[in-house]
């Protein structure tokens, strides 16, 4: 089964409003990654956080971990039309070296 | 180097059919994977390679699918005798790394439909 889970599994905001995408995941983690996919395209990356940190921030992005709840969420301020894609959150684990993947949280911005 | 290639971007083939792909990773990543995304779900990991040795295959890759890396460079991925569950989107990444995993960056994908 799917390591990251996506929460909402939709999101739909006006153009400027703030979005925030949780992601829930099972077993312990190296790092934890989130992924920008536009539709029927590759996935694009956006930020790495490792196990040892809480926060991090990449221009309008902002990631937090919480090893404790097993859950990180990802930030979008001031969102653009240009941010509508599915965003998916991948963890590793302490046992592979594959990334596992959850079902994504498809967001739409309307200008 | 402009980041991952794959090609080719888009195959259509009658089930039954031999496909191969390709995926050009960026230039020093030792490490390669190769996934595969249905619609409407995340991606589902297939195989991983560090440099040319193959270390772990999903139980999703059966014996139809095979993968290779000989030069420890560009990878293929060859289904065989294709059936209609195959199609999906075959995505490629690539990553630098030792120890724990680093930021893996994905090509545009191969999307393969069998008719």
């Amino acid at each position: 089964s799917q390591q990251g889970e996506e929460d909402p599994q939709a999101l739909s905001i006006q153009e400027g409003e703030n979005a925030t995408m949780n992601c829930s995941y099972k077993t312990s983690i190296n790092n934890l990654q989130w992924y920008r996919q536009n539709s029927g395209r590759g996935l694009v990356h956006l930020i790495l956080i490792r196990s040892n940190e809480r926060e991090k921030h990449s221009g309008r992005l902002r990631v937090t971990l919480d090893t404790s709840k097993k859950s990180s969420s990802l930030l979008i301020t001031a969102s653009r039309a240009a941010d509508t894609a599915s965003y998916f959150c991948a963890t590793d684990t302490n046992t592979g070296n594959q990334f596992y993947f959850g079902t994504g949280t498809s967001l739409t911005v309307i200008p | 180097d402009t980041g991952v290639s794959q090609n080719p971007r888009h195959k259509i083939t009658k089930r039954g059919q031999n496909v191969t792909f390709r995926c050009d990773p960026i230039s020093e990543h030792n490490r390669l994977y190769w996934y595969r995304q249905t619609l409407g779900q995340g991606p589902e990991f297939l195989t991983y390679f560090q440099n040319e040795a193959q270390l772990e295959k999903s139980r999703l890759l059966s014996d139809r699918f095979s993968a290779e890396r000989p030069k420890g460079s560009f990878s293929t991925l060859e289904i065989q005798r294709t059936e209609q569950g195959d199609s999906a989107m075959y995505l490629c990444a690539s990553s630098f790394g030792q120890g724990e995993n680093t930021e893996a960056f994905f090509g545009q994908g191969t999307r393969l439909t069998v008719v």
